[in-house]
């Protein structure tokens, strides 16, 4: 059964801190791996990794995936306030797409 | 650019009543993914729909039913409700086309809040 475990489950630090989430996955037929933050509404889109080693980078977010250790992370740097939320990580299901999500990290950015 | 629609946004029901959610995709987008997200934990998949289709099915109770019409908007059904229904209900939708990963990134409604009391 495909699995996906997050960690750390919770994770608190100061505003200007960097930040690195992590996210391990058991899936067959691996297709893509997927990064969403969710405040306290609808899980919001980040990343979606396919390749190994090629990092995506949006602002102060970048994620990179290692298909051969079947992990990936999510570096946050320059932390602020505003990226206080849960991180969730998710891959496809093979054939069917439905998301196989993590547990979620929940990230709390202290001023 | 125009989102995910659901409504309503919030229902409050007691128990043993009925409950109808529905979501809207994007346009353009014709598979639908109904999720149930419990008080802090993950979204657990519930069923999707391809082409107003079932597609695909998960741990939806059998008292839940649902369906995609050709406008493509889905709806979710929820009958007998129990306590533990209570949940966020998400909507997502993938653009058209096969399986891979050009689909695989879906586009979250804001929710349903169900409160059964």
């Amino acid at each position: 059964e495909d699995k996906v475990v997050q960690s750390p489950l919770s994770l608190v630090v100061h505003e200007g801190d960097t930040v690195t989430l992590n996210c391990s996955y058991e899936v067959t037929n691996f297709r893509s791996l997927l990064w969403y933050k969710q405040e306290k509404k609808a899980p919001t889109f980040l990343f979606m990794l396919t390749s190994s080693g090629i990092e995506k980078k949006s602002g102060r977010l970048s994620s990179i995936l290692d298909k051969k250790e079947l992990f990936s992370i999510l570096n946050i740097t320059a932390t602020q306030t505003g990226d206080s939320a849960v991180y969730l990580c998710a891959v496809p299901h093979q054939g069917a797409q439905k998301l196989v999500f993590g547990q979620g990290t929940r990230l709390t950015i202290n001023p | 650019a125009a989102g995910v629609i659901q409504s309503p946004r919030h229902l409050i029901k007691e128990k043993r009543e009925t409950a109808t959610l529905k979501c809207y995709p994007i346009p353009r987008h014709d598979t639908v993914y109904w999720y149930q997200q419990g008080p802090g934990q993950d979204p657990q998949f519930l069923i999707s729909f391809y082409e107003k289709m079932q597609s695909d099915k998960g741990s939806i109770p059998d008292r839940f039913s649902a369906q995609q019409f050709s406008d493509y908007h889905s709806e979710l059904n929820m009958s007998s409700l129990e306590l533990g229904d209570s949940a966020l209900y998400f909507c997502a939708s993938t653009p058209r086309g096969l399986a891979g990963p050009s689909t695989d990134t879906q586009y979250f409604g804001p929710g349903t809040r169900l409160t059964v009391l």
